[in-house]
């Protein structure tokens, strides 16, 4: 079955401890991108990446990184979590990189990460 | 910098009647654009795409949506709503150039009454 999984799918958590939210996609898609979601705000997206190791800043990157080692990952790293952090966490992936004439568009989006931050 | 404006909160509808769930966007040139819906405790799930052609497009569980290039909207619609339509629908739009990420609207929560 195609799907993005993304874990843990909860996470209570302390300021300043480090956590990784993992994404995996079994579809060989290209691109790849974390969300958050917040009441109000919609989706605002953190980073993507284009392909293996091509990775690039979304409208909220601020104390968050990523990496992309292989095709199929894109983990979220939070290096020092803070309460401004608590939020809802959607990775999702797409065949192509959504660039031009080429990229349809079509997320496909995991069951999403409910991250608080005490 | 491409936008999208979802100016409904929520919208209740009751079973059986027409639903509409408004989207308007701003984009440099002609757009992408998308409508995406979440059920509960769910990720978002594709519904339709605008490309190019018809304006107006059929997509997933009877849902549809017209593009209007004057009025810069493409509006969700349902001739007959379910109450399993009740969920929270989002809007997103892409410029054919330049920034490479959709832009999301703050989500319309869709309520429909047996």
């Amino acid at each position: 079955e195609a799907q993005v999984t993304q874990n843990p799918r909860y996470l209570i958590t302390v300021t300043g401890k480090k956590l990784t939210v993992t994404c995996s996609q079994n579809m060989n898609h290209e691109y790849m991108s974390w969300y958050r979601q917040d009441p109000g705000l919609g989706l605002r997206q953190i980073y993507y990446s284009m392909n293996v190791e091509v990775t690039d800043k979304g409208d909220v990157p601020e104390g968050y990184k990523v990496s992309r080692k292989e095709k199929r990952n894109f983990p979220l790293i939070l290096e020092s979590p803070s309460p401004n952090q608590t939020s809802l966490y959607f990775c999702a992936s797409s065949l192509s990189g959504l660039a031009g004439a080429v990229g349809t568009g079509e997320l496909f989006f995991g069951e999403g990460s409910r991250l608080t931050v005490l | 910098a491409q936008s999208v404006a979802q100016p409904e909160d929520q919208v209740n509808v009751a079973e059986g009647n027409p639903l509409t769930v408004k989207c308007t966007y701003s984009v440099s040139g002609n757009p992408y654009l998308f409508w995406y819906v979440q059920y509960p405790n769910r990720g978002l799930q594709f519904l339709l795409k605008y490309i190019t052609g018809d304006n107006l497009v059929k997509g997933s569980y009877g849902f549809e949506a017209e593009f209007n290039k004057s009025q810069t909207s493409f509006h969700l619609k349902k001739p007959s709503a379910l109450v399993s339509d009740s969920a929270l629908y989002f809007c997103a739009v892409k410029g054919r150039a330049g920034r490479r990420a959709l832009t999301f609207g703050s989500g319309t929560r869709l309520q429909v009454q047996p």
